[in-house]
């Protein structure tokens, strides 16, 4: 299995509070990716990013920013926290693009 | 839009054999993905097909047509560790993954 460490695995945050999340993977994957799972709704796509320093917006990007300063390391940025994302946040890499990803445990973040 | 459906839960008997459908509307097609995820826990996967036609691996199997834009995961011998979800996911022509919201499927004994 591919090593991925998500940290935290749960985090209860205020409403207007920064928040960051962080994914940190040992296999070397060139491909990163940090989406939100929700109930009703499939795993949506926050951001991206395809090696250092190169990321991009997902589907649901507003509100969250990302930094990829070493191949190993995803940062999700929660800005400023809302009650709307409250969710479980997942990471997953990637080795290739047609190649399937691997996931984080999961964050459950909560915003009160 | 992009979209992919598939059943919100089934329920099925320990030992039995089920079929978990998925349809899709992508733009473009790079394969077709079947993850697996326990309650709370991240999704792991399952298969992988790119090529119509059905793709086996032990008791579970994987079936693609791109001409109908559909799938099926077909799960025999059916165990109760086999509850779960199971998630549906094209990989569109950006090479991004499209996902389904899953199927929960409930086995009972």
């Amino acid at each position: 299995d591919a090593g991925i460490t998500q940290s935290p695995r749960h985090k209860v945050t205020e409403t207007g509070t920064p928040v960051t999340l962080r994914c940190h993977q040992t296999e070397n994957h060139r491909y990163m990716y940090w989406y939100r799972q929700d109930p009703g709704h499939g795993l949506r796509l926050i951001h991206y990013s395809y090696g250092v320093k190169d990321t991009d917006k997902g589907e649901v990007s507003d509100g969250y920013s990302v930094s990829r300063s070493k191949t190993e390391d995803f940062l999700l940025t929660l800005e400023s926290a809302t009650s709307s994302q409250t969710s479980v946040y997942f990471c997953a890499t990637q080795d290739r693009e047609n190649t399937e990803a691997f996931f984080g445990q999961g964050t459950r973040l909560t915003v009160v | 839009g992009q979209n992919i459906d598939q059943p919100t839960e089934m329920t099925a008997t320990e030992g039995a054999i089920v079929q978990i459908n998925c349809t899709y509307q992508t733009s473009g097609f790079n394969g077709l993905f079947w993850y697996q995820q326990h309650a709370g826990e991240a999704p792991t996967f399952l298969s992988y097909n790119v090529l119509d036609g059905l793709e086996e691996k032990g008791r579970f199997s994987s079936f693609l047509s791109r001409s109908k834009g559909y799938s099926y995961l077909l799960l025999k011998e059916l165990q109760m560790k086999d509850s779960a979800s199971y998630l549906c996911a094209v990989m569109d022509s950006n090479y991004q993954l499209i996902w389904g919201a899953g199927t929960k499927l409930i086995i009972k004994p």
